[in-house]
């Protein structure tokens, strides 16, 4: 019964490929994020969709692609990898009515670039 | 200067200690104010909201100070079940935008 999801929970890819990681979750939220967390574990925002617009668009190097079909799904295209695009990925959700703004988090997906 | 700034630690405590943390931002205007907490390999999960008044959750009290900028987290009674990186977390929420700005985290190792 899990409230934010992301599929793959690892992902092992050589430098150059073309990778995807989706994120669904089921508690009727209607603002999703993408974070990312390096090795340093600093927690930093990439993206936000709000209702399935792009309200949020951090400095990220343009071979990040997000996409939003609906307002429970918000997933992330990642093209022509990079060593340094080796992290943890977080998706995350929130109602954005609430003042309080409390945001949950998917387990991660585990990118390995070598 | 960071935006959110806390001590990295580690915090090493026993069983049964009170233990505070610190944390301060840089922007005056930040709109609310949270903790987190994250378990190595594992996701941030909220542990608490912060209210300019304080607030407590059971041995959990988190305090706000506005005019220094500066939020703590007190924990009473610390269980081993304690230990875990702490994330100071605030929101700016400029023109609507809600993402959360994360500080680095202080991490906490209770022990027997």
């Amino acid at each position: 019964d899990t409230a934010v999801s992301q599929t793959p929970k690892y992902l092992v890819t050589q430098m150059g490929n073309d990778k995807s990681i989706k994120c669904e979750q089921n508690l009727g939220h209607d603002t999703m994020y993408w974070y990312k967390q390096d090795s340093k574990k600093f927690l930093k925002i990439m993206f936000s969709y709000n209702n399935k617009e792009l309200i949020i668009n951090e400095t990220v190097p343009n071979r990040f692609s997000p996409k939003s079909p609906d307002k429970a799904h918000l997933n992330l295209h990642i093209n022509s990898l990079e060593l340094g695009d080796s992290a943890v990925y977080f998706c995350a959700s929130s109602f954005s009515t609430s003042g309080d703004v409390k945001q949950y988090f998917g387990p991660g997906t585990r990118l390995t670039v070598t | 200067r960071k935006e959110v700034e806390q001590d990295p630690g580690p915090f090493n405590v026993p069983e049964g200690a009170t233990v505070a943390f610190n944390c301060t931002y840089s922007n005056s205007a930040s709109q609310s104010f949270f903790w987190y907490r994250q378990d190595c390999r594992k996701e941030p999960k909220l542990l608490m909201s912060v209210y300019s008044s304080g607030n407590e959750d059971g041995r959990f009290t988190a305090q706000l100070n506005r005019a220094s900028q500066y939020i703590s987290l007190l924990i009473r009674d610390s269980k081993l079940s304690d230990s875990a990186t702490y994330l100071c977390v605030v929101n700016n929420s400029p023109t609507g935008r809600r993402a959360l700005t994360f500080g680095s985290g202080t991490r906490l190792q209770v022990q027997p």
